[in-house]
């Protein structure tokens, strides 16, 4: 059954720490993104990796660091540099090529407290 | 300006009713245009994809691009409460990513 997982479901953190984000998928996809969304803002694109040991950052990326060490993993780390984490985290995957679909996993809630 | 707007709505339809939702936006480079379904707390689903301008439909969805004025809409048929969902609107100028309009909630009463 092929798709993306993302893990945790929920997460808290405490404010001054650091947070990763998991994400996996088994689609064999080459692409693979991270997105933040907030209420009535749409997706923001945080960072995106084309291929494995390249990724490159998007529009919101400061606060946050990603590594793509294997095709299949992309995890997100949270730093304490973010100001407003706050967020639904979402991942998602795309084969490749100019037409991008994407394929999105069930997302993360972080809450700071 | 955002590269993509959106309505937010909210649009609260009844049962069997057409909805309509639609998107504007500013990069002539966008070529590649996507309909995403979420559900609440739930991750996007990829619903309809057109490329340039045409019409696409797929069952009770009809997807439209008018590349001229720069609008694309997506209708929905004889709606059901089960299309009660947030709808996004995102594009593509066929560079790897992906812009997305806010996000229209729609609400279909029984």
């Amino acid at each position: 059954d092929g798709g993306i997982t993302q893990s945790p479901k929920y997460l808290f953190r405490k404010e001054g720490q650091n947070v990763t984000l998991s994400c996996e998928q088994n689609l064999n996809h080459d692409a693979m993104y991270w997105y933040r969304q907030d209420p009535g803002q749409g997706l923001r694109l945080i960072y995106y990796s084309q291929i494995v040991n390249d990724f490159q950052k998007g529009d919101i990326a400061e606060g946050y660091s990603v590594s793509r060490e294997k095709k299949e993993s992309f995890p997100l780390t949270v730093t304490s540099a973010q100001k407003n984490p706050t967020a639904f985290y979402l991942c998602a995957s795309a084969a490749g090529g100019v037409y991008n679909e994407q394929f999105f996993g069930p997302g993360t809630r972080l809450t700071v407290l | 300006q955002k590269e993509v707007e959106q309505d937010p709505g909210p649009l609260s339809v009844p049962e069997g009713a057409i909805v309509s939702l639609n998107c504007t936006y500013s990069n002539s480079a966008f070529q590649y245009f996507m309909w995403y379904r979420q559900y609440s707390r739930k991750g996007p689903e990829l619903l309809m994809y057109t490329y340039s301008s045409g019409n696409k439909e797929d069952g009770r969805f009809t997807a439209q691009v008018d590349k001229s004025s720069k609008y694309i809409s997506l209708f929905i048929r004889d709606s059901q409460p089960s299309d009660s969902a947030t709808y996004l609107c995102a594009m593509s100028a066929l560079d790897y990513k992906l812009s997305f309009g806010a996000g229209t909630t729609v609400t279909v009463r029984a």
